[in-house]
């Protein structure tokens, strides 16, 4: 059964600094990698998405990475703003099932930027 | 363009009530998907749909759980005679018809069984 781990689950940085979030899965045989911001008593907003045949995807300040044979995700935030403060979460698409799936979420890692 | 929507936002139900929670995906979108996420839990995936075709429910909780999607858009997820357990935030997810592509969520309906 695929498990998805993320560390740290809390992280709490000054504005302004670059930061790294990670991401583990088990089973390496996965569609995609999503990575997901979640605000206090919203929804999720989907932030990007790798394909398993690709090695990172950049939106912005954001760059996530996927070494999909060791099952390791990063996703780096460049210049930290107070407004990125939110929880993150990883998610894989898993291959069994023909993608006729759902994803597979980690806990999430708790962020806050101080101003 | 209108993103997933999801009703009521909020449910406080008593116990060994049945309730219903309504799911409409973004206009085109023939994935729909459906997930729970409760303290401690995380989020866990119940039940997907593509276009008009029989979902697995292999996914779903417990036999009091049950879904459906008429005409290939909107869904309801069902739950039977509530337990406590099932306290949650329960989300909606929708995607284009190839499945490898981006989830869209929408902002999930709390649920609070007294």
């Amino acid at each position: 059964k695929q498990e998805v781990t993320q560390i740290p689950a809390a992280l709490s940085v000054p504005e302004g600094e670059n930061l790294v979030l990670n991401c583990s899965f088990t089973d390496s045989a996965i569609y995609n990698l999503q990575w997901f911001r979640q605000d206090p008593g919203k929804g999720l907003t989907s932030l990007l998405l790798i394909q398993s045949s690709q090695r990172e995807q950049t939106s912005g300040r954001l760059n996530a990475s996927l070494d999909k044979s060791s099952g390791r995700s990063t996703l780096y935030i460049a210049a930290s703003q107070p407004g990125d403060s939110a929880t993150y979460l990883c998610a894989v698409l898993p291959f069994v099932g023909g993608g006729a799936d759902g994803l597979t979420f980690g806990k999430g890692t708790h962020l806050i930027i101080q101003p | 363009g209108a993103g997933v929507s999801q009703s009521p936002s909020n449910k406080v139900t008593e116990k060994g009530k049945d309730v219903e929670l309504r799911c409409d995906p973004i206009s085109g979108h023939t994935a729909l998907y459906w997930y729970r996420q409760s303290l401690g839990q995380g989020l866990e995936f119940l039940i997907y749909f593509q276009g008009n075709s029989a979902p697995d429910k292999s996914g779903l909780p417990s036999d009091r759980f049950s879904a459906e999607r008429t005409g290939g858009s909107v869904s309801t997820l069902t739950i039977q005679r509530t337990q406590q357990e099932d306290s949650a935030v329960y989300l909606c997810a929708s995607s284009t018809r190839y499945l490898a592509e981006t989830q869209y969520f929408g902002p999930g309906t709390r649920l609070l069984v007294l």
